[in-house]
């Protein structure tokens, strides 16, 4: 079935370091891609997302690239802020279903 | 524009018991998801409902049921609590279903602690 692997975390940088958080999947068909953040204690926020090759989704510096030849969609950022700190989460919607298939996410500590 | 509303925030069950937690969609759309998030997990899809049916399943026991109300509200009911069902409970939603561009919108979730 279709599935999302994430780097493993946690991720430990330093403010306006560059970011990169790797995600890989495997799907049937051609599906949609996400990256959602989780703040301690909340729920999720999508971050940005992209529905066919090559799309870029970009959203507060953040931008991830829909490679269909690697299957990857990996987040960057190019100067890490504190206030990023949180658990990131690379999902897919494959073909016609309705629901999101995450990975196990990645958490990422930014010191100032 | 309220976004999507979970309650309660927070509770305490003990094994055997049943549970109900309630979900508000974003306005405007018509199409809930309940996800299961284990600590240190990424969310696990439960179902999802439009129409107030149950339209998608995934793996998980008929122990977990829900329901969706004419206004889009929907519950989720589990019976017999395990010690295993300790998760953050979320619950998304979208316009339409089965449209795999549009994003669901998500709530902060109910933490379900089971003793």
């Amino acid at each position: 079935g279709d599935s999302v692997t994430q780097m493993e975390g946690p991720v430990t940088l330093s403010e306006e370091a560059f970011l990169t958080i790797n995600c890989t999947y495997t799907a049937t068909g051609y599906p949609s891609l996400f990256w959602y953040v989780q703040y301690p204690g909340e729920g999720l926020q999508l971050l940005l997302k992209a529905t066919k090759a090559d799309d870029k989704g970009s959203n507060k510096g953040f931008e991830a690239t829909y490679r269909k030849e690697t299957t990857s969609f990996h987040l960057e950022k190019g100067s890490v802020q504190v206030s990023d700190s949180a658990v990131y989460f690379c999902a897919l919607i494959g073909g016609s279903q309705g629901n999101l298939i995450f990975g196990k996410g990645t958490k990422l500590s930014v010191k100032p | 524009d309220a976004g999507v509303t979970q309650s309660p925030t927070h509770l305490i069950k003990t094994r055997g018991q049943q549970v109900t937690l309630r979900c508000s969609p974003k306005s405007g759309h018509d199409t809930v998801s309940w996800y299961q998030q284990a600590l240190g997990q990424g969310p696990q899809f439960i179902f999802q409902y439009y129409e107030e049916e149950e339209r998608q399943r995934g793996n998980f026991p008929d122990r977990f049921s829900g329901h969706q109300f004419p206004n889009y509200s929907s519950e989720l009911n589990v019976n017999a609590l395990l010690l295993g069902d300790s998760a953050l409970y979320l619950c998304a939603s979208s316009p339409g279903r089965g449209v795999g561009n549009q994003p669901q919108h998500f709530g902060d979730g109910t933490r379900l602690s089971i003793l």
